[in-house]
């Protein structure tokens, strides 16, 4: 079956800090990949996405990248700040059904 | 942007009573909603698709009984937890796709389902 792993929370970190989550998969198919993100709160958003290998999905500082040999996609960004505080799920589609991961609570320290 | 509104955010209620949550797209037509529950520390898990029209497809292990899906119009979908017990107590979410738009998915706030 379909599978996403991301690395075990919480993660907190100073402001202006490299955040780096990783992520990897496993799918039957070819799948698409996606960062969401849920702020305090909120609903989940969507943070970026990649539909195929190699290609870099970004979005407000953050990217990820689709590493098929690897199967990952690995979030990352070079400054966060404490507007960035939130938890962060890192998910797979196909066939248009979501798999997601546990998601990961990060926490930016002033 | 698309906003997808669930209500109610939060409701608890006695163990045995059934209690129905509510999904609408906003401003936009979804013939396709998901209904997801996630457990504390837990991933979000895909209970039923459910379609515009049409019955609901669940997911292997979820009971159509006690979650009851109704998607009768293309902006409303419904899910009513049926005979409610402590165990049912979890997150509830649910996501429209806008077929518009993309076929981008939209999530809705969730809901906090406590049973008592």
């Amino acid at each position: 079956g379909n599978s996403v792993t991301q690395m075990e929370g919480p993660v907190t970190l100073s402001e202006e800090a490299f955040l780096t989550i990783n992520c990897t998969y496993t799918a039957t198919g070819y799948p698409s990949l996606f960062w969401y993100v849920q702020y305090p709160g909120e609903g989940l958003q969507l943070l970026l996405k990649a539909t195929k290998a190699d290609d870099k999905g970004s979005n407000k500082g953050f990217e990820a990248t689709y590493r098929k040999e690897t199967t990952s996609f690995h979030l990352e960004k070079g400054s966060v700040q404490v507007s960035d505080s939130a938890v962060y799920f890192c998910a797979l589609s196909l066939n248009s059904k979501l798999t997601f991961g546990k998601g990961i609570t990060l926490s930016v320290r002033p | 942007g698309a906003v997808v509104s669930q209500h109610p955010s939060r409701v608890i209620c006695k163990s045995g009573t059934s209690v129905k949550i509510e999904c609408r797209s906003l401003d936009f037509q979804a013939t396709t909603m998901f209904w997801y529950r996630q457990f504390p520390k837990q991933s979000l898990m895909l209970m039923a698709t459910s379609n515009e029209g049409s019955k609901a497809t669940y997911e292997q292990g979820v009971e159509k009984d006690k979650f009851l899906i109704n998607h009768a119009s293309l902006t409303l979908s419904t899910l009513t937890v049926t005979s409610a017990h402590p165990e049912d107590s979890s997150f509830y979410i649910c996501s429209a796709r806008a077929q518009a738009l993309g076929n981008t998915i939209y999530f809705g706030e969730g809901s906090w389902l406590t049973v008592v």
